[in-house]
This record gives C-alpha cells, sequence and structure tokens, in this order.
C-alpha cells in the first residue's frame, strides 16, 4: 500500500536554473497540495490541486512557481530561474476526497541552490 | 489572521515521564485540528485530527484534546522512540483546504 511519492528526494541547482519536483499521490486520492519548510520555520501551504485544475494558489508565490496535476502522471510544481531563497523542503501531501479529509504527506524533495 | 502558536518549543523528558503539548489558535471558524508527527529528514506523518471542543481520540501512549482555543497531546509513560517533532496544524472554514501549521515542539525522551 504504496504512501505519497516523491522524487527526487534531493535536488542541487545553480541560480538561475529550473527545479521540477514531483508527486505522486497515495493510491486512489485525487487531491495534492504543495507545502514549504523553510529552515527555523513551519510548514506553509503553496497550492492545492485536483486532476487539471488548480483549487487554491494563494500561497504560491507570484513569479517562477507553478504547479500542474495532469490527467496522467504526477502532480509537477516547477520553480523558475531559482535563487538561493528557494532553497527549502518540499512536501506533497495528498488526501482522499474533499479537503476535509486527512492530508498524507510524502517523504520531502530537499532543494539545495547554489 | 489566523495563527497557531505551539509551546514548549523544545521538551526534554526521561522515559516514563508523561507530559503535555500545547496548540493554541485562532480561527475565524475551525475545520479540523490536525497533530503530525515529523522525524529529522522526513515528511509529517498523520495521527489525529479533532473536529469539536470536548473531543478526544487515543493512540498508544498518545491522546489528543482538543477545547475552543487550544489543544493539548499527551504522552503518557513516553519511550526514547517518541523522540521527533509534534507539529499541530489548523483548518479554518475560511481559507480553503489549506493547513496551517504551527512551528512544532521538539520532543527528546531519554533513557
Amino acid at each position: 500500500n504504496a504512501g505519497v511519492m516523491q522524487n527526487p528526494r534531493h535536488l542541487v541547482r545553480r541560480r538561475g536554473q529550473e527545479a521540477r519536483l514531483r508527486c505522486s499521490p497515495m493510491k486512489g486520492h485525487s487531491h495534492v497540495y504543495w507545502y514549504r519548510q523553510l529552515p527555523e520555520e513551519g510548514l506553509k501551504f503553496m497550492v492545492y490541486l485536483q486532476k487539471e485544475n488548480i483549487i487554491d494558489e494563494s500561497g504560491m508565490p507570484k513569479e517562477r512557481f507553478s504547479a500542474e496535476f495532469p490527467k496522467e502522471g504526477p502532480s509537477i510544481l516547477r520553480i523558475q530561474q531559482v535563487v538561493r531563497g528557494d532553497s527549502a523542503a518540499y512536501f506533497c501531501a495528498s488526501s482522499a476526497n474533499t479537503g476535509y479529509n486527512e492530508q498524507f504527506f510524502g517523504p520531502g524533495t530537499r532543494l539545495t541552490v547554489l | 489572521e489566523d495563527q497557531v502558536t505551539q509551546s514548549p518549543e523544545a521538551l526534554r523528558l526521561q522515559e516514563g515521564e508523561s507530559s503535555s503539548l500545547n496548540c493554541s489558535y485562532t480561527v475565524s471558524g475551525l475545520r479540523g485540528l490536525f497533530w503530525y508527527r515529523q522525524d529529522p529528514g522526513k515528511g509529517p506523518e498523520f495521527l489525529f485530527t479533532l473536529y469539536s471542543a470536548g473531543e478526544e481520540k487515543e493512540k498508544e501512549r498518545l491522546k489528543a484534546t482538543l477545547t475552543k482555543k487550544e489543544s493539548f497531546l499527551h504522552i503518557t509513560a513516553p519511550k526514547p522512540e517518541d523522540s521527533a517533532t509534534y507539529l499541530c496544524a489548523v483548518q479554518a472554514s475560511g481559507s480553503g483546504y489549506a493547513l496551517n501549521f504551527g512551528k512544532g515542539t521538539s520532543l527528546l525522551v531519554t533513557p
């Protein structure tokens, strides 16, 4: 019974490059959430998606960040032209039905920007 | 603005020494309060959801309770393997389905 899967687990990028983070939700889950955990800070919500729809992107930075959850395949969080301040752990969570349900988290992707 | 404050920031217990972690919250309307456990280098692991004041849930040595202003995570006779960071999060009725997390309590249980 596989849980939420994220890859890569670690990602190193130089300033100005693009980062692509992938998330496969738990089997049977169709709701995906992305959170960011900066050093010494709590988890911060970024975006909530269902298949082919962005439901809530109120936590996404206005520039350089985008997310998608296509009909087929994993959800992707894309960060263009990364800067050092983007270095953080990015976690994906999934839930079964509406957002009322518990959110189950993946192991995270640790992004380091050199 | 919704706020979640956890205390203490860090707690050190001897094995078998029971204690409680606190999560105070301010939200416009509470949909649910969630407790997670996070080990270093890993993602948060779901523990409990509480929906209304007076509700209690238990799992092994952990018991979570909820009032209108705060939640407690009681740890009875902890073991070293209970060492982790415990996170509290609220889901507010006016804020979509995002979880608003506190900064966590780092628990260390020594033998």
